[in-house]
């Protein structure tokens, strides 16, 4: 398939140790943000989300990290695989009366090496 | 999650003609999404499209070019309008669901647009 990402910042992470991609954010009137996951050929996949008002939400495998002071955002993926090899994306959201609309950082490819 | 589906996955057009794209949602849902990501690039915002009413397009994106229909609340169709090469990119289609208390946007595969 086609690949997404050519010329994003690459994170490369050998298989079994932890993954931290990081993501900067400019709205502080966000009510939530969200980490999505993008393998080559796909739609973006939701994978955890985390309100405004906490600072710290876990998934399975998965750690996200809000700082609101320096609106900044991170993703920690605990014993990397190689089928966590894709680009990644964190956005805001913000709730408007009829519609959620987010906002999508740059993104981050993460590569896996066995 | 919703399930959402796109056609075509995959087109190679000419400049100048139109592509229309569709998505598929296997629930019914009221706000749907259009987005576009260039090669290499995140995701943009194109419009929100509410069933029964006109489509909202964010700023630098306009009907006349990316023509939007909803007809109803499990379906909507994207035009990509008198094509350039710069139109290249992948379409997405999105659309958001109640999950847990929280609206969260669910994404289908793409349509991947070549123009040449």
């Amino acid at each position: 398939g086609e690949s997404v990402g050519l010329h994003l910042p690459t994170l490369s992470v050998q298989e079994g140790d932890n993954s931290i991609i990081n993501c900067a954010y400019s709205n502080s009137a966000s009510d939530y943000f969200i980490w999505y996951k993008q393998e080559s050929g796909k739609g973006p996949q939701f994978i955890i989300d985390i309100r405004s008002n906490m600072d710290k939400r876990q998934g399975q495998r998965v750690t996200v990290l809000l700082n609101k002071t320096v609106k900044h955002l991170s993703l920690q993926i605990a014993a990397t695989q190689p089928g966590d090899s894709a680009v990644y994306f964190c956005a805001d959201v913000n709730s408007t009366g009829t519609a959620s609309k987010l906002t999508f950082g740059t993104g981050t490819r993460l590569q896996v090496t066995l | 999650s919703a399930v959402i589906s796109q056609k075509p996955s995959r087109d190679i057009c000419q400049r100048g003609t139109s592509l229309t794209i569709q998505c598929q949602v296997d629930s019914q849902v009221t706000m749907m999404f259009w987005y576009r990501q260039q090669p290499g690039q995140s995701l943009t915002l194109i419009a929100t499209a509410n069933q029964g009413s006109e489509a909202t397009y964010e700023s630098g994106f306009v009907i006349d070019k990316f023509p939007i229909s909803r007809p109803n609340l499990t379906f909507s169709t994207l035009t990509v309008s008198n094509m350039s090469p710069e139109d290249s990119s992948i379409y997405l289609c999105s659309v958001e669901d109640l999950y847990r208390g929280v609206y969260e946007q669910y994404f289908g595969p793409g349509t991947r647009l070549t123009v040449t």
